[in-house]
């Protein structure tokens, strides 16, 4: 079975700390995800990447960096994290061959920065 | 760029009835795919079923199936004998054929069943 881990289920942090949330698949896909979910909103594209250190902007990148320096490994980085920023956080991936194949997600990091 | 709309914030059905949940989608593209995720309370996105778009008969997976109409850019979900297990987070999303791989999503229809 095809498994994305996020690392960190539940975190809490305060304002102006740097925060990782650290996702790692185990199929070799090439493409990772990083969302945001807020009730209301559904799931927001923060960035994307299609290959090792390769990164795209989503719909809502402000505020946020990523860091894709190995294949299987895609990191989500809040430089100074903020109240705002309190979210859930979902990871994906999926192969390159073909648009329609099923993205996976992992369980879902959730942040509360106080 | 595209948009997914889901009407319906809520939505109930009796256990054993059917009930069909709503999802319309904005784009400019022809090739593209729809797909129906439900997130239960775990918060683990699990993916119901998928639809091509240049597929004229729509997708079915046991008791959930599609009502796919393209003209009209609607993607509804029809689930059958509905069971308790069934009730989550519902969200429609849609993903481009071309380049841009990246799934675009509905805000979701939370769906409760009533035993």
């Amino acid at each position: 079975d095809v498994k994305v881990t996020q690392s960190s289920r539940y975190l809490v942090k305060r304002t102006g700390e740097k925060v990782f949330l650290e996702c790692v698949q185990d199929m070799d896909h090439e493409n990772m995800f990083w969302y945001r979910q807020d009730p209301g909103l559904g799931l927001r594209l923060i960035y994307f990447s299609y290959d090792v250190k390769m990164k795209e902007k989503g719909d809502i990148p402000e505020g946020y960096s990523v860091s894709r320096e190995k294949k299987e490994r895609f990191s989500l980085i809040l430089e100074s994290a903020s109240t705002n920023q309190t979210s859930m956080y979902l990871c994906a991936s999926s192969s390159q061959g073909g648009a329609g194949n099923t993205i996976y997600f992992g369980e879902g990091s959730w942040l509360t920065v106080v | 760029a595209q948009t997914v709309t889901q009407s319906q914030p809520e939505m109930s059905v009796q256990e054993a009835e059917t009930v069909t949940l709503s999802c319309t989608y904005d784009t400019s593209e022809s090739d593209y795919y729809l797909f129906w995720y439900k997130q239960p309370p775990s918060r683990q996105m699990i993916l119901v079923i998928r639809q091509e778009a240049y597929k004229q008969q729509n997708a079915t997976e046991n008791r959930f199936s599609v009502n796919f109409q393209k003209a009209a850019k609607s993607f509804s979900l029809k689930i059958s004998d509905s069971q308790l297990g069934d009730a989550a987070m519902y969200f429609c999303a849609y993903l481009n054929s071309g380049s841009a791989r990246q799934l675009t999503f509905g805000s979701g229809t939370q769906l409760t069943v009533l035993p």
